[in-house]
């Protein structure tokens, strides 16, 4: 398994500003993802965080709007920018150590856009 | 068109009580997940199969895979109160390095 963490826990930001949040991992690991929840809902993913080179984003997400940083194994950043209320939602990264499709996920940022 | 769907939805029940939770779809699945989510925490993986057919058993949790690895299913034994939260699960498909996740399933186990 792996020991994530996430900054922040929570934060409440103005329309038009961008949010920056890190991703530690307590070991180094290849593959590294960000996704979305809204509250009660099922996971979104975003894009794959590939250290060395630009992240694999999925359809509906776009570098200019969810820049991600993957500086070596153990941490990686996801920037919100210009959000809009309808970013409103939990951000979680998770790591898959072994493959096969076993994830481990961090606690979350939940993000307020007023 | 969702890739696996997961039923019911919400589920709502007493203490006591048991159920199944079951994760369908028309594609095959090199490996599935169950992962549970509290509020306000990550999901949290309980379990993976990879094996048609495959029976797994986590205490009161028991964890089926399809013969032809295109579905599964969650029963509870007994659930309890410590049972509430979301459960999801996520398949591998060949080929594929992304996860595929079910809209999950809400439980509520009321004392």
């Amino acid at each position: 398994s792996a020991v994530i963490s996430q900054k922040p826990s929570r934060d409440i930001c103005q329309r038009g500003t961008s949010l920056t949040i890190q991703c530690q991992v307590d070991s180094q690991v290849t593959m590294m993802f960000w996704y979305r929840q809204q509250p009660g809902q099922s996971l979104t993913l975003i894009a794959t965080a590939n250290q060395g080179s630009e992240a694999t984003y999925e359809s509906g997400f776009v570098i200019d709007k969810f820049p991600i940083s993957r500086p070596n194994l153990t941490f990686s950043t996801l920037t919100v920018s210009n959000m809009s209320p309808e970013d409103s939602s939990i951000y979680l990264c998770s790591v898959e150590p072994l493959g096969g499709g076993e994830q481990y996920f961090g606690p979350g940022t939940r993000l307020t856009v007023t | 068109t969702q890739l696996l769907e997961q039923s019911p939805q919400f589920l709502s029940i007493q203490e006591g009580e048991n159920l199944t939770v079951y994760c369908n779809s028309s594609s095959v699945f090199s490996s599935l997940q169950w992962y549970r989510q509290e509020p306000g925490e990550g999901p949290v993986l309980l379990v993976t199969v990879v094996t048609g057919g495959e029976v797994k058993k986590l205490k009161r949790l028991t964890f089926q895979f399809g013969d032809a690895r295109k579905d599964s299913s969650l029963h509870i034994t007994a659930a309890q109160p410590g049972d509430t939260g979301l459960y999801l699960c996520a398949g591998l498909r060949s080929g594929y390095s992304t996860l595929t996740f079910g809209k999950g399933t809400m439980l509520l186990v009321s004392p």
